[in-house]
């Protein structure tokens, strides 16, 4: 089994529509979860933390499950500049320094 | 505020031939650094991570090895490559501790080998 699994996609959603990612992990032990952002040929960039609380930040909101192991992040009102490929991100097996990255969720907005 | 460097962006290298991927941080000390490579297509795998000048540990046996001379400095190697090799390559740093708080990736080296 994968660390972190995700849904490869792509997801192709029209301009304006709202679009939820999820991605599971198998480390019961993780501390620390985050969702990253890539766009083709460029590096990840951190998009947001996900907090046990949830969190949000403008269009973008971030949920963790710990109990079934799983993350997710919405997107309202998609703009086009959206698209990418979300990476799904959990602290390794061994929690010290690492950090394993999913394969990531490719999204396309369309006008 | 903190930069990260990597060179170069691009490199097409025959096979057989050594490589050297530099990594230079800026406007910190003692971070943690990272090599992953993204194969076409795949997701990112983490070849070498570092906690300090020295110090290297290796996740995955391969062609390839790090090195980290100087605090702020990581360095990638092969002696000799192999077509498996190529894939876009990005080095990354942290905080010690980085693990809560994410990592910042340089813009990486796409190395083809031919």
């Amino acid at each position: 089994r994968k660390e972190v699994e995700q849904d490869p996609g792509p997801f192709n959603v029209p301009e304006g529509a709202t679009v939820a990612f999820n991605c599971t992990y198998s480390n019961s032990a993780s501390q620390s979860f985050f969702w990253y952002r890539q766009d083709c040929r460029k590096e990840p960039k951190l998009l947001m933390s996900v907090y046990s609380s949830g969190n949000e930040d403008g269009r973008f909101t971030a949920q963790l499950n710990r109990a079934s192991q799983y993350i997710s992040l919405l997107i309202r009102d998609s703009k086009l500049s959206d698209s990418a490929t979300y990476l799904c991100v959990v602290t390794g097996m061994d929690s010290s320094y690492k950090l394993i990255f999913g394969s990531g969720t490719r999204l396309l907005v369309r006008p | 505020s903190q930069t990260i460097h990597q060179w170069p962006a691009t490199l097409v290298q025959p096979v057989g031939s050594p490589l050297s991927l530099e990594c230079t941080v800026e406007g910190t000390s003692n971070p943690n650094l990272y090599w992953y490579r993204q194969a076409a297509g795949r997701g990112l795998q983490l070849l070498f991570y570092s906690v300090g000048i020295g110090q290297i540990s290796s996740e995955v046996p391969q062609n390839l090895s790090a090195s980290r001379p100087q605090d702020r400095q990581f360095i990638l190697s092969s002696k000799k490559l192999l077509l498996s090799d190529s894939g876009f390559y990005l080095c990354a740093w942290s905080i010690q501790g980085g693990n809560y708080y994410g990592y910042t990736f340089g813009s990486g080296t796409r190395l083809t080998v031919v």
